[in-house]
C-alpha cells in the first residue's frame, strides 16, 4: 500500500545529542515538509522541499537539519542546538505544483528528551 | 494566508449531524478552504477543501457563506470514530510549477462525538 512511514515512533535523546528522524514515501509525491505539534498546540512547519536536493526553512527551522538526496526521503535531524526538543514530529508529502493541495501524513514521532 | 477562528471545542451526539464552524473573515478572493482532522496521536488526514461552492464528499459537506467570510463543515451521521480535532485553513492555492510550501495549522476544534 502506498503512503508515508515514519521511523521511530518514539525516541529519547540525551542533552548534546544529535538525533535523526526517517520518513519515507512511495507515493512518488515531489513535496515533502515536516512539522512539530507540541501538546494543545497546532502544527508548525519545520522545513519543506519541493523537489530533491533542493529545501526551505518553514517557521521554526533554528536546530534542525534536513536533507533531499532521494525523492522518497526526508530524514530531520533534531541538533543539540534544539533547546526544547521534546514533541510530536511529523512528516507530510503532497504533489508539488498541482492545485489540489492535499497533504498526506505519516503517523508521527514522539521525541522526548532523557 | 488569512487567520482562522474555530471554537475550541464541540460536543455532538452519536448519530447527528456534528456541524463545525470556520470564521476566515480576511480571506481574500484566490484563498481555498481547507479542512483537515486529526484523531489522537496520529498525522492529520484531509477532509474537504472548496473556493466558494458548496461540496461534498463520502466524508462530509462544506458549506461556504456567500461573502466567503466563514465557512461550515458537516458531518452528516457522526460517529464515535469521528472524535478529533479539526482544522479549518486558508491559503492561496498553488497552482502548477508555482511549488508548494505547506499548510499553517492553528489549534483547532476537539470535536467529541457522545455516545
Amino acid at each position: 500500500d502506498g503512503g508515508i512511514t515514519q521511523s521511530p515512533k518514539y525516541l529519547f535523546r540525551k542533552e548534546g545529542q544529535n538525533v535523526t528522524l526517517s520518513c519515507e514515501q512511495n507515493l512518488n509525491h515531489d513535496a515533502m515538509y515536516w512539522y512539530r505539534q507540541d501538546p494543545g498546540q497546532g502544527l508548525r512547519l519545520i522545513y519543506y522541499s519541493q523537489i530533491v536536493n533542493d529545501f526551505q526553512k518553514g517557521d521554526i527551522a533554528e536546530g534542525y537539519s534536513v536533507s533531499r538526496e532521494k525523492k522518497e526521503s526526508f530524514p530531520l535531524t533534531v541538533t543539540s542546538a534544539q533547546k526544547n526538543p521534546t514533541a510530536f514530529y511529523l512528516c507530510a508529502s503532497s504533489i508539488a505544483g498541482r492545485v489540489n493541495e492535499k497533504l498526506f501524513f505519516g503517523s508521527g514521532t514522539q521525541l522526548s528528551v532523557l | 494566508d488569512a487567520k482562522t477562528t474555530q471554537p475550541p471545542s464541540m460536543d455532538c451526539a452519536e448519530g447527528r449531524a456534528a456541524n463545525l464552524p470556520c470564521n476566515h473573515s480576511t480571506i481574500s478572493g484566490n484563498e481555498y478552504v481547507y479542512w483537515y482532522r486529526q484523531i489522537h496521536s496520529q498525522g492529520p488526514q484531509y477532509i474537504i477543501h472548496g473556493l466558494k461552492n458548496n461540496e461534498t464528499n463520502e466524508m462530509a459537506s462544506l458549506i461556504i457563506t456567500e461573502d466567503r467570510k466563514s465557512s461550515t463543515l458537516i458531518l452528516p451521521h457522526a460517529t464515535l470514530r469521528d472524535t478529533a480535532v479539526y482544522y479549518c485553513i486558508v491559503r492561496v492555492k498553488m497552482y502548477s510549477g508555482g511549488g508548494a510550501d505547506g499548510l499553517t495549522f492553528g489549534k483547532g476544534t476537539h470535536l467529541i462525538i457522545q455516545p
